[in-house]
């Protein structure tokens, strides 16, 4: 079974400042990470992935995360969080092992930026 | 490119009628979508797998034949929530899988349900 933990449901930064927001995972295999951005009343939108490449992802917007096998994480960072990086962020693991390549998702980070 | 579109964004209907959501890949072509649902302030939960020309594939605990799901072409996943309850009042999120790209997912704006 794989599984996927974000260890905080709101985080609270101010401006300038760096974001930190925490993943875990739980996977039988070698699994395809994602970091995806929930604004209010938009869709979801990709951060950034990891499949087996290189373990520091970049995204868009300036965030990266990074794979780390033995602590079983993929943290996403931003050195300086900005007023429009408000919104809810999904850690999501691929279940690849079915075939089906479904998603699961963490249960959500709430981020406000605060001036 | 990789865009996925949601038809309705919200809608609003009685107890007992059905309502048909429509889920589209715009420039590229989607052998599997998925559809999910979310709770507010909750996360996103797979409902099923949906495959073109073929029967969907439905999470353990949701009705098969309450969420009727077609998957008909490759651009084009319905799903068709029947005889809706209140209860039935969420959040609906579907994604494309690219056919040549299998580790990406691209979402939908999301379908607001209310069922008065």
């Amino acid at each position: 079974a794989q599984s996927v933990t974000q260890l905080d449901s709101h985080v609270s930064v101010s401006e300038g400042t760096p974001v930190l927001l925490r993943c875990n995972y739980s996977s039988s295999y070698s699994p395809s990470l994602f970091w995806y951005v929930q604004h209010p009343n938009k869709g979801l939108q990709l951060l950034l992935k990891y499949t087996s490449a290189a373990t520091l992802v970049k995204g868009i917007n300036g965030f990266e995360a990074e794979f780390k096998k033995s602590e079983t994480s993929f943290h996403l960072t931003k050195p300086s969080a900005h007023m429009s990086d408000a919104a809810e962020y999904f850690c999501v693991v691929s279940l690849s092992d079915t075939g089906r390549r479904a998603l699961t998702f963490g249960s959500g980070t709430r981020l406000q930026v605060q001036p | 490119g990789a865009v996925v579109s949601q038809h309705p964004s919200r809608v609003i209907c009685k107890s007992g009628t059905s309502v048909k959501i429509e889920c589209r890949s715009l420039d590229f072509q989607a052998t599997t979508m998925f559809w999910y649902r979310q709770f507010p302030k909750k996360s996103l939960m797979l409902m099923a797998t949906s495959n073109e020309g073929s029967k969907a594939t439905y999470e353990q605990g949701v009705e098969k034949d309450k969420f009727l799901i077609n998957h008909a072409s490759l651009t084009l996943s319905t799903l068709t929530v029947t005889s809706a309850h209140p209860e039935d009042s969420s959040f609906y999120i579907c994604s494309a899988r690219p056919t040549e790209a299998q580790e990406t997912q691209y979402f939908g704006p999301g379908t607001r349900l209310l069922v008065l």
